[in-house]
């Protein structure tokens, strides 16, 4: 079935710096990639997402790439901020709602910022 | 908002007990999906429904059952509780034919002594 590697485990940072988190996955029919954010005490959060007709989208200070070829994706954070600290999944799907609308997901990957 | 709400934030319960755990969504989803979540294993599918009283096993059905009588509630059963099923349990709905985007609640801890 569907395997999500993500990397690293753990991250620590400077305020101010970027932070980048890798995932590869292993179906090439996956073709939706979304980022959660769980912060401490809460649900993850979807935080973007990208399909796989598209090798990059931003908001604001996030980023993800896709590379299909590779079977990989990113996520990138710029001019990192304490309340970016959290736990980000990455997860990869195929197809659109019915039977095909399950999540695979990455181990996560505990991001600190370092005021 | 989507609001995703589970009934108990923490659980302790006994070995061999019969566990109950409430999900319910306020957005009129079809789908909704039990997790677990462990440190180093990230979120694994226990069971998760597209429909009422309909059900399909996730990655990791054993040892647990749900039951979906109503649209907006999502129950997971752990018909006799084991120690190896302290976690962290996640529950999330999602809307058909809107891509994968799914929404979740708070969590419930379990703890099983």
């Amino acid at each position: 079935g569907e395997n999500v590697e993500q990397h690293p485990s753990t991250l620590s940072v400077q305020e101010g710096d970027s932070a980048v988190i890798k995932c590869t996955y292993s179906d090439s029919a996956s073709n939706y990639f979304p980022w959660y954010k769980q912060e401490l005490g809460k649900g993850p959060q979807l935080i973007i997402d990208i399909r796989s007709n598209v090798g990059e989208k931003k908001d604001q200070r996030i980023a993800v790439t896709l590379n299909k070829t590779a079977k990989h994706f990113s996520l990138h954070i710029t001019e990192t901020q304490p309340e970016d600290s959290a736990v980000y999944f990455c997860a990869a799907s195929k197809g659109s709602g019915g039977a095909t609308n399950k999540l695979i997901f990455g181990t996560g990957t505990l991001l600190a910022v370092q005021p | 908002d989507v609001k995703v709400t589970q009934s108990s934030r923490y659980l302790v319960k006994r070995t061999g007990e019969k566990v109950f755990l409430e999900c319910v969504q306020d957005m009129d989803h079809e789908n909704m999906f039990w997790y677990r979540q462990d440190p180093g294993l990230g979120l694994r599918l226990i069971y998760f429904s597209y429909d009422v009283k309909m059900k399909e096993k996730g990655d990791i059905p054993e040892g647990y059952s749900v039951s979906r009588e109503k649209k907006e509630r999502f129950s997971l059963i752990l018909e006799s509780a084991s120690t190896n099923q302290t976690s962290m349990y996640l529950c999330a709905s999602s809307p058909q034919g809107r891509g994968n985007i799914q929404y979740f609640g708070a969590g419930t801890r379990l703890s099983v002594l």
